[in-house]
């Protein structure tokens, strides 16, 4: 299994554009979310999903929107990036919220300017 | 509002010397997880802690939870220089809120260095 998989690994914006984060995972998890990690600070939830298509907000849903058409794949949409969407993005998936031990991508560093 | 305090954020100690990092959060939850993280790279499970005194221990480290006085403990014994790296508590509201979706809040990590 490839696990949980995100592309791309970097990418640069400029203010206004609009791009998508890619995140698939494999393991046939029906729960999964995005995080945001910005410098000495934890990680806070953007949006998550309990399945396909059922997507709900997390603590810092504004300028991201997402779907979620198949149980694999949970694109993360910025509508018009801003400086202050610069920050480190993981997906993360689990078999099932509450119980589940939740995997971890790999991360997608963006840096808008 | 959950917050998630952990302490100390930054953890400086010895090989081969004992520490605890302390957890602690200000709304009722009986499900806690802690993280690895190495600098650049993406988050590794260590533990998951689902009641009330639950404490798993995988070699070095050993995680508790107390669910009443909202705290859980990440004791280190006799650390090793592998150990090195920043370490985040998240609590869990699931089922707090309705819904079936664990919603996770995180600490802002310990960065723990191990020296020679």
């Amino acid at each position: 299994n490839a696990g949980v998989t995100q592309t791309p690994k970097f990418q640069v914006l400029k203010t206004g554009q609009s791009m998508t984060l890619q995140c698939a995972q494999d393991m046939n998890h029906e729960y999964m979310s995005w995080y945001r990690q910005d410098p000495g600070m934890g990680l806070r939830l953007i949006h998550y999903s309990v399945g396909a298509g059922i997507t709900d907000q997390g603590e810092v849903p504004n300028g991201y929107n997402v779907s979620r058409s198949t149980t694999e794949d949970f694109p993360l949409r910025l509508l018009s990036a801003a400086p202050s969407q610069t920050s480190v993005y993981f997906c993360a998936s689990s078999y099932r919220g509450g119980t589940s031990e939740q995997y971890f991508g790999p991360g997608t560093r963006l840096t808008v300017t | 509002e959950l917050k998630v305090e952990q302490n100390p954020l930054f953890l400086s100690m010895q090989e081969g010397k004992n520490y605890t990092i302390y957890c602690n959060y200000s709304t009722t939850s009986d499900r806690l997880y802690w993280y690895r993280q190495d600098p650049g790279k993406s988050l590794e499970s260590l533990f998951v802690l689902l009641s009330n005194g639950a404490v798993k221990q995988e070699g070095r480290l050993m995680a508790s939870l107390d669910t009443k006085a909202r705290l859980s403990t990440l004791h280190i014994t006799a650390a090793v220089h592998d150990l090195s790296a920043t370490y985040f508590c998240a609590v869990d509201m699931w089922g707090r809120e309705g819904g079936t979706a664990s919603k996770l809040t995180f600490g802002t990590g310990t960065r723990l260095q191990v020296t020679l």
